[in-house]
């Protein structure tokens, strides 16, 4: 069982439209961090949101946690083929005083010109 | 772009024959990672590093093992491959202190390695 679950796992959109991407668990966080990964590279941070409901906004991407910090968001304004790869969600958890990050299942996302 | 590269970048191994993957900061984070990513999962924690020759086991440790002999150093072995461990394995950095907030907390990626066991 994964500790975050993604959805949907795939979507391919148009140009111009628009998206929202979950990223939900059942487990309350302290924090919780969005990556994009492009085709053949390592994944690179978007955002980190600490606040239960707080809303990030990078420009067209907008990120929300949820109010019980169990889940967040993703919502992509007029995509853009620059926006395809694949679309991470992750938490930092502690063990035994020491940190390790847990990934989600992932969205890969197509924008087609 | 943080400094963080993996050698080799590709690698095609026969079933049985000892493999090792080297991550190599030039970041002095006291963090690295291993993980595997494979369609629909994601990416899995194998090991990490907490520091010099200090390792915690992750999700899916099973086959593999790590040494940290150097902070810039991590090394990821696969003591006998199996197909089950082709995949594309990417090293990570963070300097995850305490003095360092979730909220600024940050791992940076190597480029991976793709690893297929015939």
């Amino acid at each position: 069982t994964q500790l975050l679950e993604q959805s949907p796992q795939f979507l391919s959109i148009q140009e111009g439209e628009n998206l929202t991407v979950y990223c939900n668990s059942s487990s309350v966080f302290s924090s919780l961090q969005w990556y994009r990964q492009e085709p053949g590279e390592g994944p690179v941070l978007l955002v980190t949101v600490v606040t239960g409901g707080e809303v990030k906004k990078l420009k067209r991407l907008t990120f929300q946690f949820g109010d019980a910090r169990k889940d967040s968001s993703l919502h992509i304004t007029a995509a853009q083929p620059g926006d395809t790869g694949l679309y991470l969600c992750a938490v930092r958890r502690i063990t035994s005083g020491t940190y390790k990050y847990i990934f989600g299942t992932g969205t890969r996302l197509k924008v087609l010109a | 772009d943080a400094g963080i590269t993996q050698s080799p970048r590709h690698k095609v191994t026969e079933t049985g024959t000892p493999v090792t993957l080297r991550c190599h900061q030039t970041e002095n984070h006291r963090y690295m990672y291993w993980y595997r990513q494979d369609p629909g999962h994601g990416l899995r924690l194998i090991h990490y590093s907490y520091g010099v020759k200090d390792t915690d086991k992750g999700e899916v440790s099973d086959g593999y093992s790590v040494s940290r002999s150097k902070t810039e150093d991590f090394l990821l072995t696969l003591e006998s491959a199996t197909s089950s461990q082709t995949s594309v394995y990417f090293c990570a950095i963070s300097e995850s202190r305490t003095s360092v907030s979730a909220s600024t907390d940050t791992q940076y990626f190597g480029p991976g390695t793709r690893l297929t066991v015939l």
